[in-house]
């Protein structure tokens, strides 16, 4: 079947380089952010996330920084591997009145060149 | 193990004939939510459930139902499939609201409307 890849804008990178994923959000009432993984023929697994009273938060090999000021949100992966290979998307959400929502951005795909 | 499983993973079917996805989730959460991906588009939420018995239209419900008779289980109805409805389904669930708690997908069911 059709990769979800196909058609985002793609980053490739050397196998043991840092990756750097950049995400623009929309809200700035977004107060919850959330990076997702999806390799391909599967569904969106949860990565790292950051509320919006921090500016950065560390995980195992992963680093998310987020720039309120200029809605930026990053994904720093550590010393990439070929199983880093995959879409990665940013999400955020935002409370509207007594609704919620929760948007996610169409993904970036990274290749790990061996 | 804790996961989010998704029946069928492909069908192929024609305009009209209506069909159910079925989602269930084993986590005990109380937030279900369904999802369509298309490339370009990214993830769109179609519905989502806070609890049984209580479901909302996402960004795109049109020509999509849903129910929540029990915690567990979240089924996709298409009353009358059209082939605009072709995509890569994904459900969702999160232990309370799915805004600010992280989600867990299934591992998506790709549908074809000829």
């Amino acid at each position: 079947g059709e990769s979800v890849g196909l058609h985002l804008p793609t980053l490739s990178v050397q196998e043991g380089d840092n990756s750097i994923i950049n995400c623009a959000y929309s809200n700035s009432a977004s107060d919850y952010f959330i990076w997702y993984k999806q390799e391909s023929g599967k569904g969106p697994q949860f990565i790292i996330d950051i509320r919006s009273n921090m500016d950065k938060r560390q995980g195992q090999r992963v680093t998310v920084l987020l720039n309120k000021t200029v809605k930026h949100l990053s994904l720093q992966i550590a010393a990439t591997q070929p199983g880093d290979s995959a879409v990665y998307f940013c999400a955020e959400s935002y409370h509207t009145g007594a609704n919620s929502k929760l948007t996610f951005g169409k993904g970036i795909t990274l290749s790990v060149r061996p | 193990e804790a996961q989010v499983t998704q029946n069928p993973r492909y069908l192929i079917t024609v305009t009209g004939k209506k069909l159910t996805v079925t989602c269930s989730q084993n986590m005990n959460h109380e937030y279900m939510s369904w999802y369509r991906q298309d490339p370009g588009l990214g993830l769109r939420q179609i519905y989502y459930s806070m609890n049984v018995e209580v479901t909302d239209k996402g960004d795109v419900p049109e020509g999509y139902k849903v129910s929540r008779k029990e915690k567990r289980n979240f089924p996709l109805i298409l009353e009358s499939p059209s082939p605009n409805q072709t995509s890569l389904y994904f459900c969702a669930s999160s232990l309370l609201s799915g805004l600010t708690d992280t989600q867990y997908f299934g591992p998506g069911t790709r549908l074809t409307v000829l």
